[in-house]
Formats: C-alpha cells, sequence, structure tokens
C-alpha cells in the first residue's frame, strides 16, 4: 500500500535536546511539507521541500530543520533553540506534475511533547 | 495574496440536521479547492475537491460546489451523524505556487 509514514507517533523531549521526526513516503511525490498544529489551531508551514536536496522556509522555520537527501524521505528536526515545541506535527507529501489539481496527502502526525 | 476564510467553530448540531460550513477564498488565477476532515489525534484525509469552476465535488455524503462568481466552495451534508464530529480544512491550490493555502478550520461537534 502507498502511503505516508511519521514516526513515532508520540515522542517526548527533554528540554535542551534535540528531536527527529521522521516521515517517508512510498508515492514517489516529489513535494514535501512540515506542519505544526497547535491545540484548536489551523496547519502552520515550518519547511517544504520540491525536490531532492532542496528545501524552503515556511512561516515558522525558526528552530527548526530539515534535509531532503532522498526523495522518499523528509525528515525534521526539532531544535533547542525552539522555545516551545509541544505541538502535533504533520507531514505531507504531494505529486508534481499538476500541482493546481492534486491535493496533499498527509501522515498520521506526531505529537511531540517536552518534560 | 491567496487566502482562504473559513467560519468559525465549533458548529454544533443534532444528528440528522442540514450541515453547512462556509469556505471562502482569494486567489490570483483560477485555484483548486478541497476540502480536508481531521479526526481527533490523526492526519488529515482528502474529503472532496474541485479543479474548475462549477464544479461539485462529493464524498461520503458530503458536496461543495466550486462557485467562482461568489468565490466560495461551501461544504454540505443533508443529514450529519455523530461519526462526522471532526475538524474540516477548506484549502486552495495555485500553479505558481508549490504550498497549500489553508483555512484555520472548523469544528464539528454532532450531539445524539
Amino acid at each position: 500500500d502507498g502511503g505516508i509514514t511519521q514516526s513515532p507517533k508520540y515522542l517526548f523531549r527533554k528540554e535542551g535536546q534535540n528531536v527527529t521526526l521522521s516521515c517517508e513516503q512510498n508515492l514517489n511525490h516529489d513535494a514535501m511539507y512540515w506542519y505544526r498544529q497547535d491545540p484548536g489551531q489551523g496547519l502552520r508551514l515550518i519547511y517544504y521541500s520540491q525536490i531532492v536536496n532542496d528545501f524552503q522556509k515556511g512561516d515558522i522555520a525558526e528552530g527548526y530543520s530539515v534535509s531532503r537527501e532522498k526523495k522518499e524521505s523528509f525528515p525534521l528536526t526539532v531544535t533547542s533553540a525552539q522555545k516551545n515545541p509541544t505541538a502535533f506535527y504533520l507531514c505531507a507529501s504531494r505529486p508534481w506534475d499538476s500541482l493546481m489539481n492534486t491535493e496533499a496527502f498527509f501522515g498520521q502526525g506526531t505529537r511531540l511533547t517536552v518534560v | 495574496g491567496d487566502s482562504v476564510t473559513q467560519m468559525e467553530g465549533p458548529v454544533t448540531l443534532s444528528e440528522e440536521a442540514f450541515l453547512t460550513i462556509n469556505c471562502t477564498y482569494t486567489a490570483t488565477g483560477y485555484p483548486s479547492l478541497f476540502w480536508y476532515v481531521q479526526y481527533p489525534g490523526e492526519g488529515l484525509q482528502l474529503l472532496l475537491k474541485a479543479t474548475k469552476a462549477d464544479d461539485k465535488g462529493s464524498n461520503k455524503g458530503f458536496e461543495a460546489t466550486y462557485r467562482k462568481e461568489t468565490t466560495s466552495f461551501h461544504l454540505e451534508k443533508g443529514s450529519v451523524q455523530v461519526s462526522d464530529s471532526a475538524v474540516y480544512f477548506c484549502a486552495l491550490a495555485v500553479d505558481s505556487n508549490y504550498q497549500l493555502i489553508w483555512g484555520a478550520g472548523t469544528k464539528l461537534i454532532i450531539k445524539p
């Protein structure tokens, strides 16, 4: 089955630690995205990538970093510089051939909690 | 710039009631429009979409019509169920932008 997989589902971080959230897709999609969702809020774009070895900052990139070494993978690192990282993180992908008509496919999310 | 505006929630209805969640947009050119649904603790799932004016998207009893003249894409369902309780997001896509533009989401609560 094709899809997009995020892991882990729940993640606990101590203050001052970096943590990496995994996102893998086997849909052969070119574009991948990371969003942050706070309780009762909408989606805010952290980073997105159009192609391997290229990525762009979204609206709230400070305190986060990403890499795109393979088409299938787009890991997100939450660094110690992110002062309020507790949130629900969503990864998504879209095919490139027609951005106009194509929807995003989402993973099941990772809930990050600072302890 | 491009934007999406949704009605604020929560929207609370009784089972079997008629549902409308309003969505209006501003966009350069001719966007595609989407409705997504998010159940508690999960990711978003595409509910329906429309790619050109006057198209009607439909799925699971939900419908939305792409109205270019009113720049709207309102979500409707004739008879809601408790299982429809979720957060609904309206979104648009334009050819020139890799990003999807999202509404703030509308929480729907259906009471038995």
